[in-house]
């Protein structure tokens, strides 16, 4: 079976620009979660759906960020525009239940110049 | 809130010594659950278990280990025998009942030398 599939897996691009990451998570999966790594922060929710809709988006650092499932198999995040200091790597995740593991997608290297 | 606790930062050992990587979780909730994540080199995040607290059972898969014990918290993994495919960071997380936030510690990394 088919895991959680990212794309792209390198991103590097300049300051100001917008990045989208996509994310298409495990079949039957109810549950989606977009995660961002950093060294010093390690790693922290930004996000995450149910059934397509936001349940949680406390983690989004702010505005610039924003965070899509228009149905149960594609999912997207934007950062727009760029900086930076949004550089990381960013992982998303889906589960089939709550309280369920969480299988992970290979993550998205984002590099902001 | 709930936090996660990995006192170990990195961990070297000689291939084929056990060992054992700590984690303390802190909640108000009476029930949640608990996972350890392998995060090898490669930087993909990979499950390797999942407990419920009001389960105290020791768990085994092959050379890993689980032990949970609620009254101090405590989700320990040990991996006997271990093997230089074991050298990866090793992420514990933890989970209250309502909701799916996961709220991960800050990884051990665990070095296993030929």
């Amino acid at each position: 079976d088919a895991g959680v599939i990212q794309s792209p897996r390198h991103e590097v691009t300049e300051m100001g620009q917008e990045v989208t990451l996509r994310c298409k998570p495990i079949s039957g999966h109810d549950y989606l979660f977009w995660y961002r790594q950093t060294m010093m922060r390690g790693l922290e929710l930004l996000i995450y759906f149910n059934n397509n809709v936001p349940i949680d988006d406390s983690g989004m650092p702010e505005d610039r960020f924003s965070a899509k499932m228009p149905n149960a198999s594609f999912s997207t995040l934007k950062i727009q525009p760029s900086e930076p200091r949004d550089s990381a790597v960013y992982f998303c995740a889906s589960s089939f239940w709550e309280n369920q593991p969480q299988h992970f997608g290979d993550g998205t290297r984002l590099s902001i110049l | 809130a709930q936090k996660v606790t990995q006192a170990q930062t990195e961990i070297s050992v000689v291939e084929k010594e056990d060992v054992t990587l700590d984690c303390v979780y802190e909640t108000r909730d009476t029930t949640y659950y608990l996972f350890w994540y392998k995060q090898p080199p490669s930087g993909e995040l990979v499950f390797l278990i999942r407990r419920n607290s009001f389960d105290e059972q020791n768990e085994i898969s092959g050379r890993y280990s689980w032990n949970f014990q609620k009254s101090t918290s405590s989700f320990n993994f040990t991996i006997t025998a271990s093997q230089v495919v074991d050298s990866a960071v090793y992420f514990c997380a933890g989970g209250e009942t309502s909701g799916s936030r996961l709220t991960f510690g800050e990884g051990t990394q665990l070095t296993v030398n030929p």
